[in-house]
């Protein structure tokens, strides 16, 4: 079975500094991931992906995130965040050929003036 | 086009009864999954349908079922609903393996929120 691990439940920061939002996983076979983020009462909206290649994949709204296979991590990052960025933040992972997603509790991303 | 709609948007209930959630696909895509959000926590996979079959199931208990119609829409029901069933339930839909790559983005819909009182 896989298995999500989001190490902080919250991340505050200042507007304009950078953030980065820890994800591990683990599985007993080649997964697939993601970062979802989720707005106050809305759904999940995809920030980006890694399926294969390579390693550093960029996403929507200037968030980027570095798979590690070695470390089973997959850690979002933004080099300077904006108020817009406040929201809840799901890392997430699907086996390869099954298309349940496992995700993580989640990160709430604090932005501060 | 219009996304993932959901109905409705939120529903109050009592211990011991039934519910029926909607869930409408978009445009264009075959295959409808359904998650349970309890509050503060992250989604948890219930079930996925695809050619009005469960093609892949979570670790949730037979009181939730799930229909999937010919025009792609789908059902989640629940029966004899308990206090721990309080939850925002989203649906997903996506493209169905192979249709569009070796894996389809599953989009989501704003999610019911259901209270079990």
């Amino acid at each position: 079975a896989q298995s999500v691990t989001q190490l902080d439940s919250q991340v505050p920061v200042f507007e304009e500094a950078p953030v980065e939002l820890r994800c591990n996983y683990s599985s007993s076979v080649s997964v697939y991931l993601f970062w979802y983020v989720q707005y106050p009462n809305q759904g999940l909206q995809l920030l980006l992906k890694y399926l294969s290649g390579s390693t550093l994949v960029k996403g929507i709204n200037g968030f980027e995130a570095e798979f590690n296979k070695s470390q089973t991590s997959f850690h979002l990052r933004k080099p300077s965040v904006h108020i817009s960025d406040t929201a809840e933040y799901f890392c997430a992972v699907s086996e390869k050929g099954a298309d349940g997603l496992t995700f993580g509790k989640g990160t709430h991303l604090i932005i501060q003036p | 086009d219009a996304g993932v709609t959901q109905s409705p948007t939120h529903l109050i209930k009592t211990r011991g009864q039934q519910v029926t959630l909607r869930c409408s696909p978009k445009s264009g895509h075959d295959t409808v999954s359904w998650y349970q959000q309890a509050l503060g926590q992250g989604p948890q996979f219930i079930f996925q349908y695809y050619e009005e079959e469960e093609r892949q199931r979570g670790n949730f208990p037979d009181r939730f079922s799930g229909h999937q119609f010919p025009n792609y829409s789908s059902e989640l029901n629940v029966n004899a609903l308990l206090l721990g069933d309080s939850a925002l339930y989203l649906c997903a839909s996506s493209l169905s393996l192979g249709a569009g790559g070796p894996y389809n983005e599953q989009f989501f819909g704003p999610g019911t929120r259901l209270t079990v009182l």
